[in-house]
């Protein structure tokens, strides 16, 4: 069965460092996507990035990034120059591309605070 | 263009009661997906639909039913509201590459 594991319930950041969220996911699916959302605390879903397992690429949209080590199984979230806004829920998720194309499955989240 | 737009954002049922969650999108996906989020918990997936006319349940489906009998439309209805299924629900559409979530409803059952 598919799972997504975060094993950070709480991370603490700099304002203006950098910090990496971990995710570590298990399948058995060739292909199949990871995601990462945001949650502040107003409660939506605000979606960051992508990343699929066919591509040979870490995804990057803007500040984040996301380093994809396929073999190690693990799709860690990388924030740069974090700022107060960035203070939230993280999720990471990810879907197959089998019979349930884009159904999401979800980690357990990571809350993030940045420290002025 | 509105997105995914849910409906109520906020509701408290009595133990029994019955209730739909309305969700509309504006965005022409075949894609679309009822979502439930508990207290410090990740999302977990209660059915979903693949085009009109066409559901199929998820991770928790039972206590709900859905239809979907326009692409734009897909009503999570609760039959027998149970203090479990408090929670947050989610309203979701999109494709393979990224999901577009509603706002959420806040559901509370006493």
């Amino acid at each position: 069965a598919q799972k997504i594991t975060q094993t950070q319930p709480g991370m603490f950041v700099q304002e203006k460092e950098a910090v990496t969220l971990d995710c570590t996911y298990d399948t058995s699916d060739q292909s199949y996507g990871l995601f990462w959302y945001k949650q502040p605390s107003s409660g939506e879903m605000i979606f960051l990035i992508y990343q699929g397992s066919y591509d040979e690429q870490n995804a990057t949209e803007g500040r984040y990034s996301l380093n994809f080590q396929k073999a190690r199984k693990s799709a860690n979230l990388v924030i740069s120059a974090s700022q107060l806004g960035d203070s939230a829920m993280y999720f990471c998720a990810m879907s197959n591309y089998g019979g349930s194309q884009g159904n999401l499955i979800f980690g357990k989240g990571t809350k993030l605070s940045v420290k002025p | 263009n509105a997105g995914v737009t849910q409906t109520p954002k906020f509701r408290i049922l009595k133990i029994g009661q019955s209730m739909t969650l309305q969700c509309t999108q504006d965005m022409n996906h075949n894609y679309m997906y009822w979502y439930r989020q508990d207290p410090g918990m990740g999302l977990k997936l209660i059915y979903y639909s693949v085009g009109a006319g066409i559901t199929d349940k998820g991770e928790v489906p039972n206590g709900y039913n859905v239809s979907r009998s326009t692409t734009e439309d897909f009503p999570l209805r609760l039959e027998l509201a149970a203090p479990s299924q408090t929670s947050v629900y989610f309203c979701a559409t999109g494709r393979n590459t990224e999901a577009f979530f509603g706002q959420g409803t806040r559901l509370t059952v006493v």
